[in-house]
């Protein structure tokens, strides 16, 4: 079955540690995005790539860090500049040549850090 | 700053009750509207993707509509079913970012329970 996983569905650190959410799709997408949802906030993009070896900021990349060296393949570093970096990470792709632009998305990773 | 406001935030009803909800945006550089459910314990899943003014998409008993021009978007349930409960996520693309395929501006969502 075609899809996205990430590991692992739970995560705990200690501050000051950084801490690297795994993200990978089989759909053959090209495109792929990380976000990270707080209570009573919407969505909001940390990273995305639209190609391997390529990825831009989005609205909230400081403290985090991504590389893009297969396609398969867009893992996240929580880093320790990231001040508040307890929350729920959900990883997603989508076909960048599509009309549609929908996107798919994993299951996630909460992430605690005390 | 572009906001997407979602209304109501929560939404209970019986089933077999018919429902909607509303998703409101800055009309001006309207590229696409994006409706995704998300039930607990489960990934967000694509509903729809709209873009054109006065588009309509049906998907089983779940339907949208598209008004460009006034900023809104209505999601209708028809006959809701206990499995229909989900929190329903609308995001919006500017044409500002077509073309780039990156970025989706996303609402808050409207969390409806249906009560069998």
């Amino acid at each position: 079955d075609g899809g996205i996983t990430q590991s692992p569905k739970y995560l705990f650190r200690k501050e000051g540690q950084n801490v690297t959410l795994s993200c990978e799709q089989n759909l053959n997408h090209d495109a792929m995005y990380w976000y990270r949802q707080d209570p009573g906030q919407g969505l909001r993009l940390i990273y995305y790539s639209q190609i391997v070896n390529d990825f831009q900021k989005g609205d909230i990349a400081e403290g985090y860090s991504v590389s893009r060296e297969k396609k398969e393949s867009f893992p996240l570093t929580v880093t320790s500049a990231q001040k508040n970096p307890t929350a729920f990470y959900l990883c997603a792709s989508s076909r960048t040549t599509s009309e549609t632009y929908e996107q798919y998305f994993g299951p996630g990773t909460r992430l605690t850090v005390t | 700053i572009l906001n997407v406001e979602q209304s109501p935030q929560s939404l209970h009803v019986q089933e077999g009750d018919s429902t909607n909800f509303t998703c409101s945006f800055p009309s001006s550089n309207f590229y696409a509207l994006h409706w995704y459910r998300w039930e607990t314990a489960k990934s967000p899943e694509a509903l729809f993707v709209m873009t054109l003014n006065g588009d309509e998409k049906k998907k089983g008993r779940i339907s949208a509509t598209l008004n460009t021009k006034e900023g809104y978007s209505y999601l209708y349930i028809k006959g809701s079913q206990p499995e229909d409960s989900a929190t329903y996520l609308c995001a919006l693309k500017t044409s500002t970012d077509a073309g780039n395929n990156r970025k989706l501006i996303w609402g808050l969502g409207t969390s409806l329970a249906v009560n069998p």
